[in-house]
């Protein structure tokens, strides 16, 4: 399957400071990129769905001003948790979609711990 | 969010037995199902698709979809403790590249 590398695999960070996480599709090309977050009791929220030269999708509950997203690429996507705090907590994970694909392929994902 | 409802929570088999874990999307546009397994501390790496009705097996894995009902199964036969992860079911609808997840179900095969 398409390699998905996403850094920093965990972070401790305190109350109200942020956290920036990256997704680098390796040896394919992006068409989309779709984070999610997988929570402490397991529920899987999609945040926002970023396809270049489109304007980036939030869903309900995520805003820009919380996650704003970068993707100035077809390999690479960021996104930043602004002012954490506990009830961010959670595995982040980037999904990329392979050009021409359907499926999926996620990054080892981000965990985010906050205190 | 569109809903995607796993059942059961939480399933344990022998070793061997056959495991069968279900899937419905509230969205009635939806196109395209996936499933995914999780083994714990890892990320979701996709399993099986199915985007018609009807069946499909890879080896002991088969899943089934019925888009009437917009129910999907996945079945485990034989059993194996390396099955043992959180099973995800994922569904899209074509038209807008946005897929969502259940929360999945947490296999256990006991040896």
């Amino acid at each position: 399957g398409a390699l998905v590398y996403q850094y920093p695999r965990r972070t401790i960070c305190k109350s109200g400071t942020s956290m920036r996480m990256e997704c680098q599709a390796v040896g394919f090309q992006a068409t989309s990129v779709a984070w999610y977050r997988q929570s402490p009791q397991k529920t899987f929220e999609l945040i926002a769905l970023s396809t270049v030269n489109s304007a980036i999708k939030y869903e309900q509950n995520f805003t820009q001003e919380k996650f704003p997203i970068s993707h100035p690429n077809l390999s690479f996507s960021s996104m930043t948790v602004l002012n954490a705090y506990l009830e961010d907590r959670g595995l982040y994970l980037c999904g990329a979609r392979v050009q021409g694909g359907n499926t999926l392929y996620f990054g080892e994902g981000s965990r985010l711990i906050v205190v | 969010q569109q809903k995607v409802q796993q059942s059961p929570e939480s399933l344990i088999v022998p070793e061997g037995g056959m495991a069968s874990l279900n899937c419905t999307s509230s969205d009635r546009n939806v196109d395209y199902f996936w499933w995914y397994r999780q083994h714990s501390g890892k990320s979701p790496k996709m399993l099986m698709s199915i985007f018609s009705n009807g069946e499909k097996e890879e080896g002991r894995f088969t899943v089934h979809l019925n888009k009437a009902s917009l129910h999907t199964s996945l079945h485990i036969r034989d059993s194996q403790p390396s099955d043992s992860a959180l099973y995800l079911c994922a569904a899209s609808r074509n038209s807008n590249n946005r897929i969502f997840f259940g929360d999945g179900t947490q296999l256990v095969v006991k040896p």
